[in-house]
Order: structure tokens, then sequence, then C-alpha cells
């Protein structure tokens, strides 16, 4: 089954504490991004990968970091996680065409306190 | 910057009802999709229908379809037959090729079906 595989679903952390949220895809794609969602703001784009090794923030990038070592895999890291960073987190991967959309993972609850 | 808007942050539908969602986009870009994604209460993203800027005929899919005025950036989502099934947050999408494929997501649209 095609599908982006996220892990973990929950999570709480305290402040400081360095964390990391797996994501990995069996699509062959491209195309891997993260996205934080909050109340009333959407959806909003951290980081995205084009391909492998190549990488490049979106709109809120601060206080993350992401990897591309290999193209199934696009881990996000919060090196020192604050409160503000308590969100829902998706993953999502797609084609360089992209017409099909993003395929995105089952999402992880942050919860930093 | 491609900003995406719906302007209705709540909505109610009878069972067996047609109910329409509204979305606006503003962008330059001439080369773009656009979706309606579903999140139920298990909050899994669900892709409901996806048109194609260049397309002129609205996609549709099953009881759901769409209202693509490109010049009027436009794009609202009509649900027909309303389902209990339905009741979701529903997000306006758009994709801008060629660049990481960067979606921008309107706010959403709590749709409640009542029965």
């Amino acid at each position: 089954e095609a599908q982006v595989t996220q892990n973990p679903r929950y999570l709480i952390t305290v402040t400081g504490k360095k964390l990391t949220v797996t994501c990995s895809q069996n699509m062959n794609h491209e195309y891997m991004s993260w996205y934080r969602q909050d109340p009333g703001l959407g959806l909003r784009q951290i980081y995205y990968s084009m391909n492998v090794e190549v990488t490049d923030k979106g709109d809120v990038p601060e206080g993350y970091k992401v990897s591309r070592k290999e193209k199934r895999n696009f881990p996000l890291i919060l090196e020192s996680p604050s409160p503000n960073q308590t969100s829902l987190y998706f993953c999502a991967s797609s084609s360089p065409q992209g017409a099909g959309g993003y395929t995105f993972g089952s999402g992880t609850r942050l919860t930093v306190v | 910057a491609q900003t995406v808007t719906q302007s209705q942050p709540e909505m109610s539908v009878q069972e067996a009802e047609t109910v329409t969602l509204s979305c606006t986009y503003d962008t330059s870009e001439n080369n773009y999709y656009l979706f309606w994604y579903k999140q139920p209460p298990s909050r899994q993203m669900i892709l409901v229908i996806r048109q194609e800027a260049y397309k002129q005929q609205n996609a549709t899919e099953n009881r759901f379809s769409v209202n693509f005025q490109k010049a009027a950036k436009s794009f609202s989502l009509k649900i027909s037959d309303s389902q209990l099934g339905d009741t979701a947050m529903y997000f306006c999408a758009f994709m801008k090729r060629n660049t990481g494929n960067q979606f921008y997501f309107g706010t959403g649209t709590s749709l409640t079906v009542i029965p």
C-alpha cells in the first residue's frame, strides 16, 4: 500500500529536550515536505525537499531542522523544542509533476511543556 | 506570495442536502493545481478532489464537484446528498508547481452534517 509513515503519533516532551519525528514514504517520490497545523491558521510549510540532499525552508522554518540522506526518509528535528512548537505536524510526499497532490502521513501531535 | 482564503469557518447541512464551501486564492502563477482535502476527526488528510488550472472543465468525483472560476480565482466545493461521514474539516489548497510543489492552505471550514 502506498503510504507515508510518520512516527510517533503522539509525543509529549519538555522544553529544550531534542526530539526527532520520523517520516518515510514508499512511493519513490522525489518531493517531501513538513507542515504544521494550528487552529485558525491552516497548515503551514516548515521545510521541503526536492530530492536527496536538497532541502529548503518553507514559511515557518525557525526552530526546526531536516535532512534528506535517503530518498524515502525525511526526518524533522527539533533541537531545542519550545512551547510555541506545540502543534500537529504532517509529513507529505509527491511526485515532481504534483498532479496527484501530496500524500500525507497520519500526523504527529506534539506537546512541549 | 500565494494566499488561500476560506471565509466560512463553520458550516452545517442537513443530511441528504447540498452544501457549497467557498475558497478564493491569490496568485500570479499560471502553472498550478487546486485541491480540496478532508480532515475527519481521525485527523488524516484525505484528498477529495483536484483541479488543474489549465483545464476549464470543472472536476467531479462522485458526490463532490467544484466550481472553478480562474479569472475570479475562485474554487468552491459542492457536496451533494450530504452524508454523516462528510462531517470533517475541509481545506482548500493551492499548489505551485516545480518549486518543491509547495502547498498553500486555507484556514479550513468545519462542516457538520446534521441527521
